[in-house]
């Protein structure tokens, strides 16, 4: 069976530092998809990033970067320079290609203060 | 407009009635899917549709059915709600091929509420 496990439950920052928000993943699966969501306090779910299992190269977009290591399982999210806006829920999931269903983490609440 | 639609996006029902939660999408996807989020729980999958005729249950289908009436459409039925059914709900849909195949979108979720 799948499973992601996001063992950081909340985390609080100050604004402009920056925060990794962790996720590491279980599966059988050689080929797979993992996502990153974001839900912000009026709760629709955001899609911010999805990898799948051949393609290990780390990627930026402004200031989020994702660091995805087959060897470990893990598929780390950061965000540099935080801002209140960033203020969510941190979902990471993991997909097969049979099902293309997720199965989800339970998620990082991430709060920005000012 | 949205691209996923649920209706209604926010419901309060008594123990034993019967509740169906809508979607519709403009997106043209062949598959859809319904998840129900429950705080530190994540989303968990409930049913999914690869087609109108392919339903498949998921990890939590117990006291849920679905209908999938058509392409487009994709409904949720709590036969006789219960309390611990009280959970925010979501309708997702993604395409069956081509590169964002396994990309999934959501709609903007259904507040259930059941007293």
């Amino acid at each position: 069976a799948q499973k992601v496990t996001q063992a950081q439950t909340e985390i609080s920052v100050v604004e402009k530092e920056d925060v990794t928000l962790d996720c590491v993943y279980e599966t059988r699966d050689t080929t797979y998809y993992l996502f990153w969501y974001k839900q912000p306090p009026s709760g629709e779910l955001v899609f911010l990033i999805r990898r799948n299992s051949f393609d290990e190269q780390n990627e930026i977009s402004g200031r989020y970067s994702w660091n995805f290591q087959k060897s470990t399982s893990s598929f780390n999210f950061t965000i540099t320079a935080s801002q209140v806006v960033d203020s969510a829920v941190y979902f990471c999931a993991l997909s097969d290609t049979g099902r293309r269903a997720l199965t989800f983490g339970s998620g990082t609440r991430l709060q920005v203060q000012p | 407009d949205a691209d996923v639609t649920q209706t209604p996006r926010n419901r309060i029902t008594k123990t034993g009635k019967r509740i169906m939660l809508e979607c519709s999408q403009t997106k043209g996807h062949d598959r859809m899917y319904w998840y129900r989020q429950d705080p530190g729980l994540g989303l968990r999958l409930i049913y999914y549709s690869f087609d109108v005729k392919d339903i498949n249950k998921g990890e939590i289908s117990d006291g849920y059915s679905v209908s999938r009436q058509a392409q487009a459409k994709f409904s949720l039925s709590l036969e006789s709600a219960i309390p611990n059914q009280t959970a925010l709900y979501f309708c997702a849909t993604s395409k069956k091929t081509g590169l964002s195949g396994n990309t999934i979108y959501f709609g903007e979720g259904s507040w259930l509420t059941v007293v």
